[in-house]
């Protein structure tokens, strides 16, 4: 059973770029949330998604954005890269219902921005 | 407000127990959880409780919750060199398991022989 994968694990960037990050969530899980863990930091939350809606949203700016596709999986796009974007960006999911099932992350996808 | 704190280092040594703490705001968090995070990894779930549990014990791990000063510390029984990570604990914001989930800073584990 394939936990959540994403791609690519490693990206490399300049600023004012644009990036696609991409998620595909474990078998059976129909919510996919995503972080952005900066170096020496906890994740902070971005956004989740659920029936290909953004259905909760953190403090992030309008250049981070989503998208859910109906077999549940997710791109994370950010436009106009500023240094600062620089991080671990972590994707997981867990079923809409369950008190049981916690979020389930993947290894990251690793974005530097020079 | 949403926030969650812990120390930044530990260290013990093998075979000892590690204890780490942490502390959070939101009186309202349903679950509240121990994440691993070892070096170029995501994250991977220790364990987890129910805010009306005050204790979970799963093998060498034993989680605590004070409701009331809203603490909740992890204890690693016999500490092994396998346990050198970056623990991290958080709360979540809601009902459901999809809920946003919180997170401190992490507290980085290392262990002396």
């Amino acid at each position: 059973d394939a936990g959540v994968t994403q791609s690519p694990t490693h990206l490399i960037k300049t600023r004012g770029q644009q990036v696609t990050l991409r998620c595909s969530p474990k078998s059976g899980h129909d919510t996919v949330s995503w972080y952005q863990q900066a170096l020496g930091q906890g994740p902070q939350f971005i956004f989740q998604y659920y029936e290909e809606e953004e259905r909760q949203r953190g403090n992030f700016p309008d250049r981070f954005s989503g998208h859910q596709f109906p077999n549940y999986s997710s791109e994370l796009n950010v436009n106009a890269l500023l240094l600062g974007d620089s991080a671990l960006y972590l994707c997981a999911s867990s079923p809409d219902r369950g008190l049981e099932s916690p979020l389930h992350f993947g290894n990251g996808t690793r974005l530097t921005v020079t | 407000g949403e926030d969650v704190e812990q120390s930044l280092f530990l260290s013990v040594r093998e075979g000892d127990s590690s204890v780490i703490n942490c502390t959070y705001t939101d009186s309202s968090s349903t679950y509240l959880y121990w994440y691993k995070q070892e070096p170029g990894a995501g994250l991977q779930l220790l364990t987890y409780i129910f805010s009306n549990m005050d204790m979970k014990q799963d093998q060498r791990l034993t989680v605590l919750l004070n409701k009331k000063d809203k603490h909740l510390s992890l204890r690693i029984a016999d500490t092994q060199t396998g346990d050198s990570a970056i623990y991290f604990c958080a709360e979540s914001m809601g009902y459901s398991s999809a809920s946003k989930i919180i997170f401190g800073s992490g507290t980085r584990l290392s262990i002396r022989p």
